[in-house]
């Protein structure tokens, strides 16, 4: 089965300062990766997708994510934190079961940007 | 668009009490999930439905039921509920086979089995 891993539940960064949340994965196959994001008391937001291709994904609120398949990973990342980035963000793994499509979750990284 | 709606937004039951979740898509969307968010263990599905007419078990289905009641509607029953059904429900859909394609989600309803 597909898995993603997200090694750290929490992460601290001082605002204006480079972010960066973790994830690998364990795939057969080739791999389609997602981030989301959850704000307190709301449901997941989709950020961005890696399908194929550069290995370098954009997606939305200025976050991006950097594919890397020797080191089976796909961390998200942003150039300078924002106070509002403060949220749960989630990895995801997409998984095909008899032609079914579903997405298998990591366990979170709870984000903190510190003013 | 309303995009992925979700009734009720809060519950207290008493164990052995029954209650249904419901969820509603307004994107047409082919595929609809229902999935348990709790601490420390990210998003575990319960059911799924492909298409219209389906239904699958996910990765922890026991003590619920499920109902797709049209492309639009999805339906969550707990039977009678337990403590350990002590969760916050999330309802998702998406365009369905021939993707792979994000997940919209619900706001999610909190359920507390006292």
């Amino acid at each position: 089965a597909q898995s993603v891993a997200q090694p750290e539940d929490q992460v601290n960064v001082a605002e204006g300062n480079p972010l960066t949340v973790k994830c690998t994965y364990s795939v057969s196959g080739n791999p389609y990766l997602f981030w989301y994001v959850q704000y307190p008391n709301r449901g997941l937001q989709f950020l961005l997708k890696y399908i194929t291709g550069d290995n370098l994904v954009k997606g939305s609120y200025g976050f991006e994510a950097e594919f890397n398949k020797s080191q089976t990973s796909f961390h998200l990342k942003k150039p300078s934190a924002l106070v509002s980035d403060s949220a749960l963000y989630f990895c995801a793994v997409r998984d095909v079961i008899f032609g079914n499509e579903k997405l298998t979750f990591g366990t979170g990284t709870r984000l903190t940007i510190i003013p | 668009n309303a995009g992925v709606t979700q009734t009720p937004k809060f519950q207290v039951l008493k164990t052995g009490q029954s209650m249904t979740l419901q969820c509603a898509q307004d994107m047409n969307h082919n595929s609809m999930y229902w999935y348990r968010q709790d601490p420390g263990m990210g998003l575990r599905l319960i059911y799924y439905s492909a298409s219209e007419g389906t239904t699958d078990k996910g990765e922890v289905p026991n003590g619920y039921n499920v109902s797709r009641l049209n492309k639009r509607e999805f339906s969550l029953r707990l039977e009678s509920a337990a403590p350990s059904q002590t969760s916050v429900y999330f309802c998702a859909s998406s365009e369905g086979a021939g993707g792979p394609y994000e997940q919209f989600f619900g706001p999610g309803t909190r359920l507390t089995v006292l």
